[in-house]
């Protein structure tokens, strides 16, 4: 199994440019979510997905879209990005929605111009 | 929103100490969770807790969750270099989007050899 996986790896964007930040899992895990990590404030849930078809907003949703369409991805769009967006960003993934694990990705680290 | 205080937020110490990274928060937590991070990476689980007092050991890190399941502390005896990493306390609380995860904003600890 390859568990969670995210890509890219890293990216640099300009203000006001869009771009999907791709999350998959083999784990067949109903739950499913996005954080990002800034320094000094933790991780911050930006939206999860209780399963296909199904999202929800985190603390920190403005700006970004999700969808859920398959029970393996979890992409992440940025519509327009901004400097603030700047920070790392992870996915998750569990088989619980009560508790267990979070198994995550290895992170995108992006950058906003 | 709920908040979770996590302190210290740095801590440098030599190979062979103790230390104890606390995690606080004036709601009750359904159950609590560790992690560690290592640069680059996403963060791993280290264990879970779900009963107020229980304690559980991993080795020489010791977790220990509060009678009245608002607190936790993690103790590490004898820390070595490998040790060294960013630790995250991670809560689930009580009631509604009891699902959702709430970290701390983690401990960065340094093992120095």
């Amino acid at each position: 199994n390859a568990g969670v996986t995210q890509t890219p790896k890293f990216q640099v964007l300009k203000t006001g440019q869009s771009m999907t930040l791709q999350c998959a899992q083999d784990m067949n895990h109903e739950y499913m979510s996005w954080y990002r990590q800034d320094p000094g404030m933790g991780l911050r849930l930006i939206h999860y997905s209780v399963g296909a078809g199904i999202t929800d907003q985190g603390e920190v949703p403005n700006g970004y879209n999700v969808s859920r369409s398959t029970t393996e991805d979890f992409p992440l769009r940025l519509l327009s990005a901004a400097p603030s967006q700047t920070s790392v960003y992870f996915c998750a993934s569990s088989y619980s929605l009560q508790g267990g694990e979070q198994y995550f990705g290895p992170g995108t680290r992006l950058t906003v111009t | 929103t709920q908040l979770l205080e996590q302190s210290p937020q740095f801590l440098s110490i030599q190979e062979g100490e103790n230390l104890t990274v606390y995690c606080n928060s004036s709601s009750v937590f359904s159950s609590l969770q560790w992690y560690r991070q290592e640069p680059g990476e996403g963060p791993v689980l280290l264990v879970t807790v779900v009963t107020g007092g229980e304690v559980k050991k991993l080795k020489r890190l010791t977790f220990q969750f509060g009678d009245a399941r608002k607190d936790s502390s993690l103790h590490i005896t004898a820390a070595q270099p490998g040790d060294t990493g960013l630790y995250l306390c991670a809560g689930r609380y009580s009631g509604a989007g009891s699902y959702q995860l709430t970290f701390g904003k983690g401990t960065k600890l340094s093992v120095i050899p």
